[in-house]
């Protein structure tokens, strides 16, 4: 079957660094996407790997594994407006997108 | 640029009843998806439409019909609502169905008593 893995809730401080960890089994693999949801708002795009590395884009890093079905979202600097929830979701054979329940990420000052 | 819309912004429905759910985007995309949001659960694909004329069934496609007449219109028609269907709508698009990042709509909040 189709799995997306991911942590329910993280707390992290203000100005710190934190990773939310997304491990995945889906039917052929088309990329992992990542997306950032505050709440009552919809997702919104933030990263996409489909090959192995990480990608850098500002405050926010994304890594991917292929060989161990693992991606992480690295966040730095954090600041209070990153409290939301991160939705992690791998694109399969058919380029539909499995996603996971998403990770909430509570930051304290 | 408004990008998606959809409409109405929350509704709240009697069991038995016909409605239907709006979605329009203004960004030529050719893929258009309905997925349900529902709490501890992440997002389920309903239907889809990999291009105007074309539709396809998603996760949890019962209970929930699309049409695909245009471009920018994909409306989900639920014919007879249950309370199951309580959730949290969200319409997206992406310019082709392959690996295209897919930009939301706002949602639509829907109550089924």
């Amino acid at each position: 079957g189709q799995n997306i893995d991911q942590p329910t809730e993280m707390t992290a401080t203000e100005g710190a660094i934190v990773q939310i960890n997304c491990t995945y089994q889906t039917s052929g693999f088309n990329g992992l996407f990542w997306y950032q949801q505050h709440a009552g708002e919809a997702p919104t795009f933030l990263s996409y790997n489909v090959l192995d590395g990480l990608e850098e884009k500002g405050r926010f890093s994304s890594f991917l594994s292929r060989s161990k079905g693992y991606s992480y979202l690295l966040l730095k600097e954090l600041q209070m407006k990153d409290s939301a929830s991160y939705l992690c979701a791998g694109m399969d054979s058919n380029y539909q997108l499995i996603w996971g329940a998403g990770t909430k990420l509570i930051i304290k000052p | 640029i408004a990008g998606i819309t959809q409409a109405p912004t929350s509704q709240i429905l009697a069991a038995g009843r016909r409605m239907t759910l709006r979605c329009t985007q203004d960004m030529r995309h050719n893929a258009m998806y309905w997925y349900r949001q529902d709490l501890g659960l992440g997002l389920r694909l309903i239907h889809y439409s990999n291009t105007a004329g074309t539709t396809g069934k998603g996760e949890v496609p019962d209970g929930y019909s699309v049409s695909r007449a245009n471009t920018d219109d994909f409306p989900l028609t639920l014919a007879s609502a249950v309370p199951s269907q309580t959730s949290v709508y969200f319409c997206a698009s992406s310019d082709s169905e392959g690996a295209d990042t897919q930009y939301f709509g706002p949602g639509t909040r829907l109550t089924v008593l």
